[in-house]
């Protein structure tokens, strides 16, 4: 199984700025991850898939990069919607297919 | 327009049966493009892949539940089906049924989750 490591869990960041989230394979997944937003008492959202593809109607504000084993999400000029939990997903050797366990961006 | 739907009893007890529909609108499950998938959350943790099926009945389980679980497709309701046997507190959780792309493999489409608890 494929471990998906998240860093960090929570993350404080000014409305405004750019916050950088990180996402760590236990082994190559190639390109085969994608991103989530979650906000409370909701279901996941498609962010972004295949490393760097914006999902349907995502804004150019957030941006995706990485291969292999080191992922990153970009969320730039953060405005008070995008303060959310966002989740990794591998989907590169499945089953089963995992998760990371998350990491809530919060205002500073 | 897509729209999932989970339903089924909100409360199981312990050691039984624990069963949802997703039933879904807007697109035909029999579509070749795409899995049909569950996901939990316990509440305040993290999402868990349960498992997957396709149209054909070819199904793919996460091994941890795998003694566990059944995934079952009805085309002619257009809806999916989760059962999970012998359910324990552990089992509580918000259960999301979720449209997975073919071969790629992430959920593009999520219904809105139902919370299931495990009591006795």
């Amino acid at each position: 199984e494929i471990v998906m490591t998240q860093s960090p869990a929570t993350l404080s960041v000014s409305p405004g700025e750019r916050a950088t989230l990180s996402c760590r394979a236990s082994q190559s997944v190639s390109s085969n991850l994608a991103w989530y937003q979650q906000k409370p008492g909701q279901a996941p959202r498609l962010l972004i898939y295949g490393a760097s593809t914006r999902a349907t109607g995502i804004p150019a504000k957030f941006s995706g990069s990485g291969s292999g084993t080191e992922f990153t999400l970009t969320i730039s000029s953060l405005q008070s919607e995008d303060f959310a939990v966002y989740y990794c997903q591998q989907y590169n050797n499945w089953p089963p297919i995992t998760f990371g366990q998350g990491t809530r961006l919060e205002i500073k | 327009q897509l729209q999932l739907q989970e339903s089924g009893p909100g409360l199981v007890k312990t050691s039984e049966t624990l069963s949802l529909t997703c039933t879904v609108s807007g697109i035909s499950v029999s579509s070749s493009n795409y899995y049909w998938g569950w996901i939990r959350q316990p509440p305040g943790k993290g999402l868990e892949w349960i498992g997957s099926i396709y149209c054909s009945g070819s199904t793919y389980y996460n091994p941890s539940l795998k003694s566990r679980v059944t995934i079952s497709v009805d085309t002619s309701k257009n809806h999916f089906s989760l059962k999970l046997t012998y359910v324990t507190a552990a089992d509580t959780a918000v259960y999301y049924c979720a449209r997975q792309l073919r071969p790629a493999g992430h959920f593009d489409y999520w219904g809105q989750g139902t919370l299931v608890t495990v009591s006795s």
